[in-house]
């Protein structure tokens, strides 16, 4: 069975400040993991995916993301926040047979000016 | 880019009535999903459909779901007689392999009165 656990419901920030999106999984394969985004009234965006390649994921807007097995963390992060990453954070795993993802309960990202 | 583009938005229905929500997936793509998001609560998979069958189920898709491809490129999922409890926003996703990313649409609002 796969879950995952989304540290922290609501993050607020600063605009400039670091952005840190806790995720731990709990998988007994190795996972594909991922990372999501949520604007308001929209459909879920991918930011990034986990696929036993790089450690270190690269996504889109400047995030990133480390796979650290040893910790089961994947934790999303940006050096600098800016105003239009408010959005809501969805962390996910996926067997690597199986394309169903399993959701964490999301963190929304505030970014405060 | 191809989108995958769902309609309506947003659908108000009596408790007890039938609804079908729609889904236009993205034109080359094999893998076809149901997701539901409860106000406030985390993601959740209902279903997964390829080679025009289920695939995968959750414990959410009872009966009074279904899901069907009756062409080319839509994919519906009925709620045969919807509970308030149906109440979420759904989400259709696609993806053209079986290690591809999921795209997912901006949902369908069902608000069950």
């Amino acid at each position: 069975a796969q879950s995952v656990t989304q540290l922290g419901s609501h993050v607020s920030v600063s605009e400039g400040a670091l952005v840190l999106l806790r995720c731990n999984y709990s998988s007994s394969v190795p996972p594909y993991l991922f990372w999501y985004v949520q604007y308001p009234n929209q459909g879920l965006q991918l930011l990034l995916k986990y696929t036993s390649a790089a450690t270190l994921v690269k996504g889109i807007n400047g995030f990133e993301a480390e796979f650290k097995k040893s910790e089961t963390s994947f934790h999303l992060t940006k050096p600098s926040a800016h105003m239009s990453d408010a959005a809501e954070y969805f962390c996910a795993v996926s067997d690597r047979s199986q394309g169903n993802l399993i959701f964490g309960k999301g963190t929304k990202l505030s970014v405060k000016p | 880019e191809p989108e995958v583009t769902q309609t309506p938005s947003h659908q108000v229905t009596q408790m007890g009535q039938e609804v079908i929500l729609r889904c236009v997936p993205i034109s080359n793509h094999l893998y076809f999903y149901w997701y539901r998001q409860i106000l406030g609560q985390k993601v959740e998979f209902l279903v997964s459909f390829y080679n025009n069958e289920i695939s995968e189920k959750s414990e959410i898709f009872d009966d009074q779901f279904s899901v069907e491809r009756p062409d080319g490129s839509n994919f519906t999922l009925k709620i045969r007689s919807t509970k308030l409890e149906d109440s979420a926003m759904y989400f259709c996703a696609s993806k053209a392999g079986e290690n591809s990313p999921l795209h997912f649409g901006n949902g369908t609002r069902l608000t069950v009165t």
